[in-house]
């Protein structure tokens, strides 16, 4: 069973870009999540979308935003990159009653 | 501010010594509780995860943890690590009224076990 798929792995873009990162989560499963990992930060929560909708949305500025497809695909887009979010990108997903949630590997963003 | 505390940054140990990470919580009322692990260059994996009941649970690789309600604490434990056990170790909480794919993380516990 594939697990979650992030693409790409790997990004370098400059200040003033956007960006789009996608993740296909397991197959079957309908809720995605996303979270950015800095070592200043750690983990912190981004959005969560469950059947096309969004559930939850963390404490970061509007440039940052996100959208659910019908196959469940996921894609987060971030807008006039600073510097500071240079990060690796995670997306998780998850079933309704498997009570947990499967991570992929992350795309690491580098902004110059 | 409500967050997730993890007691100690880095761990060095040596192999067959015993591992015990603490977290702790400031939410009250139920909440659901996770440890994940990291190993070098893999993705976050989920190693148990407690949401009622017994409350010694037991999880993959021969962790296992302990909620202390009066405590808010749910710490990881496991008797005898071994070298691959270095990884780093993340503490999740789902919070009251929060949605199940929203996560609390502690800061992490780098574990570096030695031979």
């Amino acid at each position: 069973k594939a697990g979650v798929t992030q693409t790409p792995r790997y990004l370098i873009k400059t200040r003033g870009q956007q960006v789009t990162l996608s993740c296909s989560p397991i197959s079957g499963h309908r809720s995605v999540s996303w979270y950015q990992q800095t070592p200043g930060q750690g983990l912190q929560f981004l959005f969560e979308y469950f059947s096309e909708t969004q559930r939850n949305k963390g404490n970061f500025p509007g440039r940052f935003s996100g959208r659910q497809f019908s196959n469940s695909r996921s894609e987060m887009n971030v807008s006039t990159l600073e510097l500071g979010d240079s990060a690796l990108y995670l997306c998780a997903s998850s079933s309704p009653g498997l009570y947990g949630y499967t991570f992929g590997s992350g795309t690491r963003l580098t902004v110059v | 501010a409500q967050s997730v505390s993890q007691h100690n940054h880095h761990v060095i140990l040596s192999e067959a010594a015993s591992l015990e990470l603490g977290c702790n919580y400031s939410y009250g009322g139920t909440v659901n509780l996770f440890w994940y692990v990291q190993y070098p260059g893999q993705h976050l994996q989920l190693l148990l995860k407690y949401f009622s009941g017994d409350p010694l649970v037991k999880g993959i690789k021969g962790f296992e943890a302990e909620f202390i309600k009066s405590k808010f604490s749910f710490n990881l434990r496991k008797p005898s690590v071994q070298w691959s056990d270095t990884a780093e170790y993340f503490c999740a909480v789902n919070a009251p009224g929060d949605s199940w794919g929203k996560f609390q993380f502690g800061a992490g516990t780098q574990v570096v076990v030695t031979p």
